[in-house]
């Protein structure tokens, strides 16, 4: 149990609608980073958040955006969903100061039909 | 992105040690490696990290080479529950933003 939850654990959405993908991190961290794994794949970066600005993005089209929160939760926006789209979301949590591990959520899988 | 290479699956007997091998030639001298594992249809889980000297702890070691260009995760007694897939990253200076490879992927034989 890491502490990290995302909501839903599940969703299937049609392709050109949107998602918005939650995640609360664990006490004590100021940092949320998300990542999309593609099916038998290693996850890939698409974005950090620090206090309520992104930190690092990495190579996502501007229809993936996100938000985070006074109480660094998070969300994550994808606009315009394309059937590639379809894979397991993961949030991780961290505090950026210092060099510290990160804690991962169970992932929202998300399914583009 | 910071580059690591690691062996596609590799294969142990339980309560056998194992080591798990990672290249990782353009690390620059502040980048921390990290180590993490995934069981199926779960988040990554942190394992352990270091910078230039090994590290030990619960789940595992670290043994980190000399020039720093490869890196060894060793788990002392393989049990079933270590079946997973390992990722070696490497942790920028600039912040907890991990780019992983495709990792290797551990089957574990009773």
């Amino acid at each position: 149990e890491t502490g990290v939850t995302q909501s839903p654990t599940h969703l299937i959405k049609t392709r050109g609608q949107q998602v918005t993908l939650r995640c609360s991190s664990q006490s004590g961290h100021n940092t949320v980073s998300w990542y999309q794994q593609a099916l038998g794949q290693g996850p890939q970066f698409i974005f950090q958040y620090y206090r309520e600005e992104e930190n690092g993005r990495g190579n996502f089209p501007p229809r993936f955006s996100g938000l985070q929160f006074p109480n660094y939760s998070s969300e994550l926006n994808v606009n315009a969903l394309e059937l590639d789209d379809s894979a397991l979301y993961l949030c991780a949590s961290s505090r950026l100061q210092g060099n510290t591990e990160a804690f991962f959520g169970q992932g929202t899988r998300l399914t583009v039909v | 992105d910071a580059k690591t290479t690691q062996p596609n699956s590799m294969e142990s007997n339980e309560e056998e040690p194992v080591h798990l091998p990672c290249n990782h030639s353009t690390i620059s001298g502040t980048d921390y490696i990290h180590w993490y594992r995934q069981l199926p249809s779960q988040g990554p889980e942190y394992v352990i990290h270091g910078l230039t000297s090994n590290v030990n702890n619960r789940m595992a070691s670290l043994a980190i080479a000399e020039d720093r260009k490869s890196s060894t995760l060793i788990l002392h007694r393989a049990t079933l529950r270590d079946a997973a897939v390992y990722y070696c990253i490497l942790r920028l200076n600039t912040g907890n933003q991990f780019y992983f490879g495709t990792g290797t992927s551990l089957t574990v034989i009773p």
